[in-house]
């Protein structure tokens, strides 16, 4: 059974430009979440996803950043408009319940913004 | 919203002694603890979780203690070995969140042969 799978693992983009990232759940997994983790950080939530459906974006900056997770395919973290500061780590994980369950986390995007 | 603290930020042992990483939580609310292990360059991996209706765990050299009461929780991991050196995250996940989880800090560990 394959774990969670990110793409890109590394993204360079310069700034104004758009960054997608990817990330495909674990099978049976219906439950994304998106964490973003600055250097020498931890892990900040972003977003919350289960399919076709936003359950929770309380931590998602209000502009230039969306999420989606269509009936088919990966779960997308868009940055539009990338500025230095979006430079980080980027984590999804994935769920299968919701609820007090455990969340199982992909390698990871490393967005560099030049 | 919950808040995590986690401590000691880095944290080096002699190969063979014991390691512990202590947090706290504020929200009573909370219910479901998980310690992650995360290696340079990777993500975190889930070494050992903890619910709120039991005080204790363990899976042979690590175990976590939970104090409902004091609202704090410990990772110990006994016999360390220099595989062990990495960066552990604890988290805390309020059951009326939606499943967010809410991370600490971060310890590093290093541990010395």
């Amino acid at each position: 059974n394959a774990g969670v799978m990110q793409n890109p693992r590394h993204l360079v983009r310069r700034r104004g430009q758009e960054a997608r990232l990817r990330c495909s759940p674990m099978k049976g997994h219906s439950h994304v979440y998106w964490y973003r983790q600055l250097p020498e950080e931890g892990l900040k939530f972003m977003v919350y996803l289960q399919k076709e459906n936003i359950i929770d974006e309380s931590g998602m900056p209000k502009e230039r950043f969306s999420a989606e997770f269509p009936k088919e395919g990966p779960s997308i973290l868009r940055i539009q408009q990338v500025v230095r500061g979006d430079s980080a780590a980027y984590f999804c994980a994935s769920s299968p319940l919701a609820g007090s369950d455990t969340q199982y986390f992909g390698p990871g995007t490393r967005l560099t913004v030049l | 919203g919950e808040n995590v603290e986690q401590h000691p930020s880095t944290l080096s042992v002699q190969e063979g002694d014991s390691a512990v990483i202590k947090c706290t939580y504020s929200d009573s609310a909370s219910n479901y603890f998980p310690w992650y292990k995360q290696e340079l360059g990777k993500g975190p991996q889930l070494i050992i979780d903890i619910r709120s209706n039991v005080g204790e765990k363990k899976d042979q050299r690590i175990a976590v203690t939970l104090n409902k009461t004091a609202k704090h929780f410990s990772l110990h991991i006994t016999e360390t070995q220099p595989e062990d050196s990495a960066v552990y995250f604890c988290a805390a996940t309020p059951a009326n969140t939606g499943n967010q989880f809410y991370f600490g800090t971060g310890t590093s560990l290093t541990v010395i042969p």
